[in-house]
């Protein structure tokens, strides 16, 4: 089945270490992104890609890295830079095709807890 | 700049119509959706309405747009205790290639 996988679910660091969350997805979707979610703050974007080898800052990028390497692959890297990073990171794809309406697929979502 | 804004809570019994609203302010926006989150969960697309209509109906969903308001609602009738979750709003972002703008999401509770 076509979908995204994020792992791992639920995730632990202590203060002061990188953490590397995963996304993977198999619709050949040419954009990936990242969001956090906060309580009562709704979906924020932190990166995303339009294309292999290429990304860009969301709104809140700072603390965060990505890279694309590969089509299907989006890893977030939350730093020791970032001050308050335990939330609930989403992964999502988007088509680039003719018809496109713009939807986005989401992955099941990893819970960051900073100790 | 964009900002998408919905009430945080609603509580509707089983039977009942539920109505979520939702105002935006990118007049711009190509499409405008609601996705539905469950716990611990992502989210998924439920509906989706092209800004050049005023009414979409899918089975138990109704979405209305009022353009000149930028206002969105999305209705479901016969709320059963499966629709309890959270529900976003979200309109696209003019700027950027299928960046979309998400409201803080309202969470549905269902009771007998």
């Amino acid at each position: 089945d076509g979908g995204i996988t994020q792992s791992p679910k639920y995730l632990f660091r202590k203060e002061g270490q990188n953490v590397t969350l995963s996304c993977e997805q198999n619709l050949n979707h040419d954009a990936m992104y990242w969001y956090r979610q906060d309580p009562g703050q709704g979906l924020r974007l932190i990166y995303y890609s339009q294309i292999v080898n290429d990304f860009q800052k969301g709104d809140i990028a700072e603390g965060y890295s990505v890279s694309r390497e590969k089509k299907e692959s989006f890893p977030l890297t939350v730093t020791s830079a970032q001050k308050n990073p335990t939330a609930f990171y989403l992964c999502a794809s988007s088509s680039s095709g003719r018809v496109n309406t713009g939807e986005l697929f989401f992955g099941e979502g990893s819970r960051l807890t900073v100790l | 700049g964009e900002d998408v804004e919905q009430s945080l809570f609603l509580s509707v019994r089983e039977g009942d119509s539920s109505v979520i609203n939702c105002t935006y302010t990118d007049s711009s926006s190509t499409y405008l959706y609601w996705y539905k989150q469950e716990p611990g969960a992502g989210l998924q697309l439920l509906t989706y309405i092209f800004s050049n209509m005023d009414m979409k109906q899918d089975q138990r969903l109704t979405v209305l747009l009022n353009k000149k308001d930028k206002h969105l609602s999305l209705r479901i009738a016969d709320t059963q205790t499966g629709d309890s979750a959270i529900y976003f709003c979200a309109e696209t972002f003019s700027g950027g290639y299928n960046k979309l703008i998400f409201g803080a999401g309202t969470r549905l509770a269902v009771h007998p």
